[in-house]
């Protein structure tokens, strides 16, 4: 089967770092993706991972490891706007080019 | 370059109406794919179409269809719509199959 978790809520204050795991368990894979959806808008893609490591862009970091089936995306120097949901997706080829999608984890900052 | 765009907005119809959602992909890109959004299920690939074919489809019942015509715009249709079938339908589109995906603002759905 295809699961990918992610915790359901997370808080944080103006200025920190928070990090948003995302597991999962899919038949096979071809790429880990992080998206931000605001309330009422579309998702934005931020990241793509396919090979294990770390990989930056300005405040948000994304991280894979493959043989544990875990990524986690970093977010630096939290601002009020960062107040989204965030979803972990996954390419498996069994599924053909399909995303499967976490269901998301809302972050809220305050100051 | 002008993004996805998704047409109608907003769709209030009642049950066993039917229903036809327009999306125009980015320019240039050939892959379109269509996934529903509700707070319980979060987000669910319906199908994806690339240069008019049906790559891939979802776990949905045949009521979901779509096409994709030569200009890369696709239209996704349901028929005999049931309350469950509220929604926000999602498109987006990417370059070639595997690429990264660029979602439109969507289309919300209500089945009254």
């Amino acid at each position: 089967g295809q699961n990918i978790d992610q915790p359901t809520e997370m808080t944080a204050t103006e200025g920190a770092i928070v990090q948003i795991n995302c597991t999962y368990q899919t038949s096979g894979f071809n790429g880990l993706f992080w998206y931000q959806q605001h309330a009422g808008e579309a998702p934005t893609f931020l990241s793509y991972n396919v090979l294990d490591g770390l990989e930056e862009k300005g405040r948000f970091s994304s991280f894979l490891s493959r043989s544990k089936g875990y990524s986690y995306l970093l977010l630096k120097e939290l601002q009020m706007k960062d107040s989204a949901s965030y979803l972990c997706a996954v390419r498996d080829p069994q599924a053909g080019t399909a995303l499967i999608f976490g269901k998301g984890t809302t972050l809220s900052v305050s100051s | 370059k002008a993004g996805v765009t998704q047409t109608p907005r907003y769709l209030i119809k009642t049950r066993g109406q039917q229903v036809t959602l327009s999306c125009s992909p980015i320019s240039g890109h050939r892959s379109v794919s269509w996934y529903q959004q509700t707070p319980g299920q979060g987000l669910q690939f319906l199908f994806e179409y690339f240069s008019e074919t049906q790559r891939n489809k979802g776990n949905f019942p045949g009521r979901f269809s779509g096409r994709q015509f030569s200009n890369s715009r696709s239209e996704m249709n349901v028929s005999t719509l049931e309350l469950g079938d509220s929604a926000l339908y999602l498109c987006a589109s990417s370059w070639k199959e595997n690429n990264e995906q660029f979602f439109g603002p969507g289309t919300r759905l209500t089945v009254l």
